[in-house]
């Protein structure tokens, strides 16, 4: 049972290239969501998902993609990489409202 | 939307001391949680806890919900307990989303 895994844990992207940062919940979780750490800050939530197919814009979605085509993996995309964009990106998932498990991370940085 | 506050934003004790952070938030809530970040960045939940009071081992918390405060109590600290400690909410009508507060960052000396 590994919980909440994502991949890559590390990334260093130009400006404009594109990629695509994968969630992966083996606890048959039916919520899963993607934050943003910057410093200095708590999280912040990106997009989230309350099931497969479904996905909802949460306080930042401006940039990214999402989708949750199976109920395990929910993918976050950035299209064209802008600066502002490095962070330290978070995914969690949750059986129902209200306990959130988070996975290890991912560091983004972006030229 | 919601706004949550932590106190204090930082925090020094030498091993053995006692603490108590706060998280005051401005909105009646569905969800409480708090959160430790290990200095390795790896968020860990330490309690759900929407209101009442909740102990496990030396770190307890209590929130009383009407005067829309939560209080995360650490006893005879020790050096892993260093890192940020993070509350998040959920108000009433957010559809499950969490809004988390900017943490306290604890430094436990030896």
């Amino acid at each position: 049972n590994a919980g909440v895994t994502q991949t890559p844990k590390f990334r260093v992207l130009k400006t404009g290239q594109s990629m695509t940062l994968l969630c992966a919940q083996d606890m048959n979780h039916e919520y899963m969501y993607w934050y943003r750490q910057d410093p200095g800050m708590g999280l912040r939530l990106i997009h989230y998902s309350v099931g497969e197919g479904t996905t909802a814009k949460g306080e930042v979605p401006d940039g990214y993609n999402v989708s949750r085509l199976k109920k395990q993996n929910f993918l976050l995309g950035l299209e064209s990489a802008a600066p502002s964009q490095t962070s330290v990106y978070f995914c969690a998932s949750s059986l129902t409202s209200n306990i959130q498990y988070f996975g290890a991370g991912t560091r983004l940085s972006v030229l | 939307g919601i706004q949550v506050e932590q106190s204090p934003p930082d925090l020094i004790l030498q091993e053995g001391a006692n603490s108590t952070l706060r998280c005051n938030f401005s909105d009646s809530v569905n969800n409480l949680q708090w959160f430790h970040q290990n200095p390795w960045g790896q968020l860990i939940n330490l309690f759900y806890i929407p209101s009442g009071t909740k102990q496990n081992g030396r770190l307890s918390a209590t929130t009383v919900a009407t005067e829309r405060y939560s209080l995360l109590y650490i006893s005879s600290s020790q050096t892993t307990d260093s890192g940020v400690y993070f509350c998040a909410v959920e108000d009433g009508g957010s559809n499950y989303k969490l809004t988390f507060g900017k943490g306290t960052l604890l430094t436990v000396n030896p």
